[in-house]
């Protein structure tokens, strides 16, 4: 079966300018959730969908960063204007109900010049 | 004070040896408890729920104590491919969805 997917695998961008993450959760599961993971910071929640509802977006570090999920089979995480601080591993998470367990994607590797 | 405490570690044992993690949560109303791994430039992946009995997986052991709000993995006859990053990761009970990790520990398992 296939995992999460993710892409793209590795992002490198100049500041400013606009970055879009895409992920496709497994098929079947109804909770995906988007995390960041830095040296500093370790793994965070940014947001959690259910049922391509947003629950829960209190992660969203601020106004430049927007996430949807127009389907059960995909969701984006934008980025715009992006900053180097955002520098950072981006991980999509997908789960069959809130409550079971998270799989991970591979992550997208995003470096901002 | 984090959430989630962990020893970064790295712990720099030799194959076949017995090591243990221990992890602290702040909050007494978190509800569920894991272990994940992770290997360098990888996902994390679930390795055990903790239950509150205490639970094994072949070489792995997960404990748990509530009323000093840690938990421990032990692993036994440490293998190479035991190598990697280990995240304790506690759930809130009012929020049973939102993972807490840990910055988790490093094991480098020698020849």
């Amino acid at each position: 079966d296939a995992g999460v997917i993710q892409s793209p695998r590795h992002e490198v961008t100049e500041m400013g300018q606009e970055v879009t993450l895409r992920c496709k959760p497994i098929s079947g599961h109804n909770s995906l959730f988007w995390y960041r993971q830095t040296m500093m910071r370790g793994l965070e929640l940014l947001i959690y969908f259910n049922n391509n509802v947003p629950i829960d977006d209190s992660g969203m570090p601020e106004d430049r960063f927007s996430a949807k999920m127009p389907n059960a089979s995909f969701s984006t995480l934008k980025i715009q204007p992006s900053e180097p601080r955002d520098s950072a591993v981006y991980f999509c998470a997908s789960a069959s109900r809130a409550q079971e367990t998270q799989y991970f994607g591979p992550g997208t590797r995003l470096l901002v010049l | 004070r984090k959430e989630v405490e962990q020893d970064p570690g790295p712990f720099n044992v030799p194959e076949g040896a017995t090591v243990a993690f221990n992890c602290t949560y702040s909050n007494s109303a978190s509800q569920s408890f894991f272990w994940y791994r992770q290997d360098c430039r990888k996902e994390p992946k679930l390795l055990m729920s903790v239950y509150s009995s205490g639970n094994e997986d072949g070489r792995f052991t997960a404990q748990l104590n509530r009323a000093s709000q840690y938990i421990s993995l032990l692993i036994r006859d440490s293998k190479l491919s035991d190598s990697a990053t280990y995240l304790c990761v506690v759930n809130m009970r009012d929020s049973s969805y939102k993972l807490i990790f840990g910055s988790g520990t490093r094991l480098l398992v020698r020849p």
